[in-house]
Formats: structure tokens, C-alpha cells, sequence
């Protein structure tokens, strides 16, 4: 099946960029998604990015796709303390109707 | 959360009792989708719905079933709840046929099976 990579944890300085990255194995994905967990939260969908884009930015966030090495990164500039959250990768299982496969989450900690 | 409650929200059971959880939604979506999330391994699909008494399995089924008697309302069961089982639950609502195939999710069920 379908596997996502993502590191657990990543530490940046308030005011600096924080960049996520993520692996996956399958690239019949047709949109990959970025999705944001606050502290006893559900997941709220962040951004995602069309397969047959490099790139896509909104406002603060910019997502690279790099299909050849099936690879993610979400982009937040100017990263504030409102940012501190698990934020997952997910791909499609097949069509996105089967479900969406998901990386362990990386926790981003804002440093003063 | 998108017209998306889950109910309970928090429950404490015994090993060996059935479980029963429930999703309901008001925003009339085909497909429901039911995840568990644990430390060290993110959200994994347990069993999906792409309408009314259409069911199929995730990636982590096993101890678990579904019904779906109406387009609202997505029904998870653990017949005969083990430790393992303790998770948080998800249920996710997804309009396919959209683009993209976004999934809206609801607030979580923390579930402890002693």
C-alpha cells in the first residue's frame, strides 16, 4: 500500500520559514493535501496542490511538488506562534474516494 | 467542522464490551469515512462508505464494523472492544465529485479501553 513520510518534529524561530517535507511511494495521487491538527483538535484541511503542478502559494504557505522524487514540502513564511500545530501530508488512495493515506504528522514548535 | 458531529466524544470502556460510535452530518455528503489516530503512526482508515448500505474496508478494519441505514449518520462498531482499540476517532464527510475530493473532519471520539 501506499506509504507517507514525514519527519515528527521541527523547531523554528517565530518570524523565520518553517518547511515540512514529505515522501510517498504511489504518484497516482491526483491532488495531495496538507492538513493542519491544533491540541485536541480535528484535522482542518491547510492547502493541497493538483498533481500536474510544481507549485502552488497561498498567501503565507507555499506547496512544491516534486513528482520525479515523489516528494511534498509545505512552505509557511513569517512563521507565528498561532502556527504551533501537527501538520499531515495525506495522498489519495486510488481515486479520492477510497480514502486518503496519511504521514505520522510533524509537529511544528515555535521558539520565541 | 463542517456540519460534522461525533458522539460520544469521550468514552471509557471495558475490554470485552461492544462499542458503538457515531457520525452524523448535515451537509448531505456521499461519502463518510471513518479514522483512528495514534502516537507514531498519524490517522489510518478504518472503513469508508460511498452511500447508503455501501460499505468497504480501510488499511486498519479488523475488530471493526460499519453501518450506513442513512446518508446522515455512519455507525462504527467494535464488537468486543480490546486495549488496542484505545484511539482517537475520526469521521471524515467528502462531496466526490468536487475538486479536489476534499475530506472535512469532524471533532474526534477519545476512546480508553481499560
Amino acid at each position: 500500500g501506499e506509504d507517507v513520510e514525514q519527519s515528527l518534529f521541527l523547531s523554528v524561530r517565530e518570524g523565520d520559514s518553517s518547511v515540512i517535507n514529505c515522501t510517498y511511494t504511489d504518484s497516482s495521487s491526483t491532488y495531495l493535501y496538507w492538513y493542519k491538527q491544533e491540541p485536541g483538535a480535528g484535522l482542518q484541511l491547510l492547502t493541497y496542490i493538483f498533481s500536474n503542478m510544481d507549485m502552488k502559494q497561498d498567501q503565507r504557505l507555499t506547496v512544491l511538488l516534486n513528482k520525479k522524487d515523489k516528494h511534498l514540502s509545505l512552505r509557511i513564511a513569517d512563521t507565528q506562534t498561532g502556527d504551533s500545530a501537527i501538520y499531515f501530508c495525506a495522498v489519495e488512495n486510488g481515486g479520492g474516494a477510497d480514502g486518503l493515506t496519511f504521514g505520522k504528522g510533524t509537529h511544528l514548535i515555535i521558539q520565541p | 467542522d463542517a456540519g460534522i458531529t461525533q458522539s460520544p466524544r469521550h468514552k471509557v470502556t471495558e475490554t470485552g464490551t461492544p462499542v458503538t460510535l457515531r457520525c452524523h452530518q448535515t451537509e448531505n455528503h456521499r461519502y463518510m469515512y471513518w479514522y483512528r489516530q495514534d502516537p507514531g503512526h498519524g490517522l489510518r482508515l478504518i472503513h469508508y462508505s460511498y452511500g447508503v448500505k455501501d460499505t468497504d474496508k480501510g488499511e486498519v478494519s479488523d475488530g471493526y464494523s460499519v453501518s450506513r441505514s442513512k446518508t446522515e449518520d455512519f455507525l462504527l462498531t467494535l464488537e468486543s472492544a480490546t486495549s488496542s482499540q484505545t484511539s482517537v476517532y475520526f469521521c471524515a464527510i467528502s462531496d466526490v465529485g468536487t475538486t479536489p475530493d476534499t475530506q472535512y473532519f469532524g471533532p474526534g471520539t477519545r476512546l480508553t479501553v481499560l
